[in-house]
């Protein structure tokens, strides 16, 4: 059974602080490693990840993944109240396209 | 907005009811997935549907079923309510099955609530 596990479950910075979300997996037949941020709505998109080494960014947003140690983080500098959400890892793996998450870490950004 | 619609947005029923969520895919997107994300429990993977036929069956009971039409809109069929099920239930998009890209859009959620 594929299994996600996220920590932090919770942190809580001030503004312009840096931040690290690490994301751990277990997954038969890795395809892809995606990242979400979920306000008090939907989850949206911030990453996919599939190659080991590759960073991805996004503005103050970046992302990375080991495939040999089977982890990826994501960095958030110079965070601002409004990146205060859940941030959800998912995973998918053989079982196709569906998405194994994790729990998720609640980041509160204070002013 | 990613462009994946449902509804109703809110939906408040008694135990025993049954219920029906729809869903639209994004255009273009054939495969439909639903979640269910509850408190304890985070986002569980329930079903997925691609171009009006089941691919893959998760943590889904079996008083809940699901279909896809041919205008590969989606529902989500609950029945025989709990307390437990209350929860957010989320539909997301894909273009394939497990295609060129994993990337899901989620709609916006139907919240149930279950008194």
């Amino acid at each position: 059974e594929d299994k996600v596990v996220q920590s932090p479950l919770s942190l809580v910075v001030h503004e312009g602080d840096t931040v690290t979300l690490n994301c751990s997996y277990e997954v038969t037949n890795f395809r892809s490693l995606l990242w979400y941020k979920q306000e008090k709505k939907a989850p949206t998109f911030l990453f996919m990840l599939t190659s080991s080494g590759i960073e991805k960014k996004s503005g103050r947003l970046s992302s990375i993944l080991d495939k040999k140690e089977l982890f990826s983080i994501l960095n958030i500098t110079a965070t601002q109240t409004g990146d205060s959400a859940v941030y959800l890892c998912a995973v998918s793996g053989a079982s196709g396209s569906r998405l194994t998450f994790g729990e998720g870490t609640q980041l509160t950004v204070n002013p | 907005d990613s462009g994946v619609t449902q509804t109703p947005k809110h939906l408040i029923t008694a135990t025993g009811q049954r219920v029906t969520l729809r869903c639209s895919p994004r255009s273009g997107d054939l495969s439909v997935y639903w979640y269910q994300q509850s408190l304890d429990q985070g986002l569980q993977f329930l079903i997925q549907y691609y171009n009006g036929e089941e691919r893959a069956k998760g943590n889904i009971l079996e008083r809940f079923s699901a279909q896809q039409f041919p205008d590969l809109h989606s529902e989500l069929n609950l029945s025989s309510l709990e307390l437990g099920d209350s929860a957010l239930y989320f539909c997301a998009s894909t273009l394939g099955v497990a295609g060129t890209t994993d990337t899901q859009y989620f709609g916006p959620g139907t919240r149930l609530t279950v008194l």
